[in-house]
């Protein structure tokens, strides 16, 4: 199952609302979730089951979608929160990512 | 808490092997599925191959599978990458990752081992 990510780059500044979209080859249900990370660190889960926030992240961050098409939102962004997020499908095996956001100081 | 560590990444020559382990520690090993993962420099991830929690079903990425081998030693509290006939594209840091409490998502990882495969 393929992945995309748009935008591959996104500009924005402290306090935007910022929308990433992942969108998969085949229907995942809601097996999908969402990762950042920061350079020379491991990824940090953010989103599970596609809206499910974990633990100890901030509510400022969201999922949604089903099926094929995904959203992570971060309602004010926060300057640690530039960074690259990456979605993931565990619908089936091989488990994939997708290439990547990255979101950078405007 | 929950705590994983990789180890024995290095420079090797292109053909020759690499053993990696993620000692895990501060939750019951043996009861949960592990996997690695791995991202090439300046790269995106990739995942790499999963083990279940016995070690009864592994699974692997097309670009690894029939080179690598994922076991796990769960009297030792520990999971392994074997990595045979290395290629250069195997460059890349080596996370092992743990489903711990969401659902089939990563919540725990490593702090990953840097595996440069170069002559």
């Amino acid at each position: 199952i393929q992945l995309t990510q748009s935008p591959s780059f996104l500009s924005a500044s402290v306090g935007d609302r910022v929308t990433l979209t992942c969108r998969a080859s085949q229907g995942i249900s809601s097996y999908l979730a969402w990762y950042q990370q920061k350079p020379g660190k491991a990824p940090k889960l953010l989103i599970y089951a596609a809206s499910t926030l974990q633990s100890g992240v901030p509510s400022r961050f969201s999922g949604s979608g089903s099926g094929t098409e995904f959203t992570l939102t971060i309602s004010s962004l926060q300057p640690e929160d530039f960074a690259t997020y990456y979605c993931q499908q565990l619908s089936s095996y091989p488990v994939t990512f997708g290439p990547g956001t990255k979101v950078d100081i405007e | 808490q929950v705590q994983l560590v990789e180890s024995g990444g290095g420079v090797v020559q292109p053909g020759r092997s690499l053993r990696l382990s993620c000692a895990a520690s501060e939750f019951t090993f043996s009861s949960y599925t592990m996997h690695w993962v791995r991202q090439a420099p300046g790269k995106g991830l990739e995942w790499v191959a999963v083990i279940s929690y016995d070690g009864s079903n592994t699974y692997f990425a097309d670009s690894v599978k029939g080179r690598f081998t994922i076991s796990r030693d769960n009297s030792k509290n520990t999971l392994f990458l074997q990595m045979n006939s290395l290629r250069t594209e195997d460059t890349a840091v080596y996370f092992c990752a743990l489903p711990y409490n969401s659902l089939d998502a990563f919540d725990i990882w490593g702090q990953g081992t840097m595996v440069t495969v170069s002559s």
